[in-house]
């Protein structure tokens, strides 16, 4: 239980381009929804807190129009990157928790990950 | 000063040996404790769960949570090379709240 995908794995564009990536809770409904990214050797850095049907929270420092995220029901969230460019290449993660009357309190699941590479 | 540190090492052992790792924090409102493993371009997996204080056992894995020194461990026992992964301690103060994360230990265990 509790398995969380997201899609694509991996993604190239160019830049100027924009991007979604899909972040879902296969087994389990989750009211929320976090978006982070990874540098590589680096830990996770949260980049915005999405619940269902309402608009998310970013943290300081990341520009909501350029990573937007649609919370459209307990078990889809999308982040879409806007006129990426190179430097938004990155690993992008969702993790989704706690499950409702599935996951313990306090817990996150994450996906595996999505690779952008802008060019 | 952070809110959760974290040793990044890189810990490497021996197959066989007994691994801690370890997190302190600074913010005693911290209730829920996770340990997760990522191997190398994966998602964190969640390894241990544990609320307010307590030790937990899941098969080789213990963790220890001792909220009065704000620190948190994860004893790995009977170490495997599959164990060879970046340990992240996270912990969160209410539920739904957001995680603060360590920075990491990268573990290298040694066949």
């Amino acid at each position: 239980g509790a398995v969380v995908s997201q899609h694509p794995s991996r993604v190239i564009c160019k830049s100027g381009t924009s991007v979604k990536i899909e972040c879902r809770s296969l087994d389990f409904q989750a009211t929320t929804m976090f978006w982070y990214r990874q540098f590589p050797k680096q830990s996770l850095m949260l980049m915005a807190t999405s619940n269902e049907g309402s608009k998310a929270t970013y943290e300081q420092g990341v520009e909501k129009d350029k990573f937007l995220i649609n919370h459209a029901s307990l078990t889809l969230s999308t982040l879409t990157v806007t006129s990426a460019h190179p430097e938004d290449s990155s690993f992008y993660i969702c993790s989704a928790g706690p499950g409702l009357g599935i996951t313990a309190e306090g817990t996150q699941y994450f996906g595996p990950g999505t690779r952008l590479l802008v060019l | 000063q952070k809110e959760v540190e974290q040793d990044p090492g890189p810990l490497s052992v021996p197959e066989g040996a007994i691994v801690s790792l370890n997190c302190t924090y600074s913010n005693s409102a911290f209730q829920y404790f996770m340990w997760y493993r990522q191997y190398s371009r994966k998602g964190p997996e969640l390894l241990m769960y544990t609320y307010s204080s307590g030790n937990k056992e899941d098969g080789r894995f213990t963790a220890q949570v001792d909220k009065s020194s704000k620190y948190i461990s994860l004893f790995i026992r009977d170490s495997q090379p599959s164990d060879s992964a970046t340990y992240l301690c996270a912990m969160s103060a209410n539920n739904f709240n957001k995680f603060y994360f360590g920075s990491g230990t990268k573990l290298n265990v040694k066949p």
